[in-house]
């Protein structure tokens, strides 16, 4: 079965506590992204991947890094979480014109 | 101003009635459009997807893009309880959305009651 997975799914932690989320793909897709969801912002695009080890800023990167080493895996990491990035995380991949398949989200809560 | 506006609802209709959700965008660079749907407590899914100016037609759905206007609509016919979802537009610059940055509008909920 395609699939996007992500872990965790929900996640409490406190300020300034390292943390990575992992997302896992099996469509063997180029393209990979990762989305923060707020109320009232929708979806907001914080970094994509074209391919390994090629990865961009998208909309929203202050805070977060990523890294492509293997086609399959686009971990989003936190080095010094903070209040303001408390939301709900999608990961997404796809091919050239495809559809992307979105995972089904980290709830992310930072205190 | 935000790149993308939208409507955030919520919009309620009745069984069978034709819906129209729209978004409006600011950045004329944008050349691929898009519309997801989102259930709760789920990640979006594609519905259409179009890169030109007029209407693309899929089943109960059609997408139309007005370029001129900066201006996309989504019409869904005859709808049923199960549309009822939060509808969300795209866009981006390139042809090829995958492999650019997408800006998504804030995303209208939709309920249809029986």
């Amino acid at each position: 079965e395609a699939q996007v997975t992500q872990n965790p799914r929900y996640l409490i932690t406190v300020t300034g506590k390292k943390l990575t989320v992992t997302c896992s793909q099996n469509m063997n897709h180029e393209y990979m992204s990762w989305y923060r969801q707020d109320p009232g912002l929708g979806l907001r695009q914080i970094y994509y991947s074209m391919n390994v080890e090629v990865t961009d800023k998208g909309d929203v990167p202050e805070g977060y890094k990523v890294s492509r080493k293997e086609k399959r895996n686009f971990p989003l990491i936190l080095e010094s979480p903070s209040p303001n990035q408390t939301s709900l995380y999608f990961c997404a991949s796809s091919s050239t014109q495809s559809e992307q398949y979105f995972g089904p989200g980290t709830r992310l809560t930072v205190t | 101003q935000k790149e993308v506006e939208q409507d955030p609802g919520p919009l309620s209709v009745p069984e069978g009635a034709i819906v129209s959700l729209n978004c409006t965008y600011s950045n004329s660079a944008f050349q691929y459009f898009m519309w997801y749907r989102q259930y709760s407590r789920k990640g979006p899914e594609l519905l259409m997807y179009t890169y030109s100016s007029g209407n693309k037609e899929d089943g109960r759905f059609t997408a139309q893009v007005d370029k001129s206007s900066k201006y996309i609509s989504l019409f869904i016919r005859d709808s049923q309880p199960s549309d009822s979802a939060t509808y969300l537009c795209a866009m981006s610059p390139l042809k090829y959305s995958s492999a650019s940055k997408i800006i998504f509008g804030s995303g209208t909920r939709l309920s249809i009651r029986p």
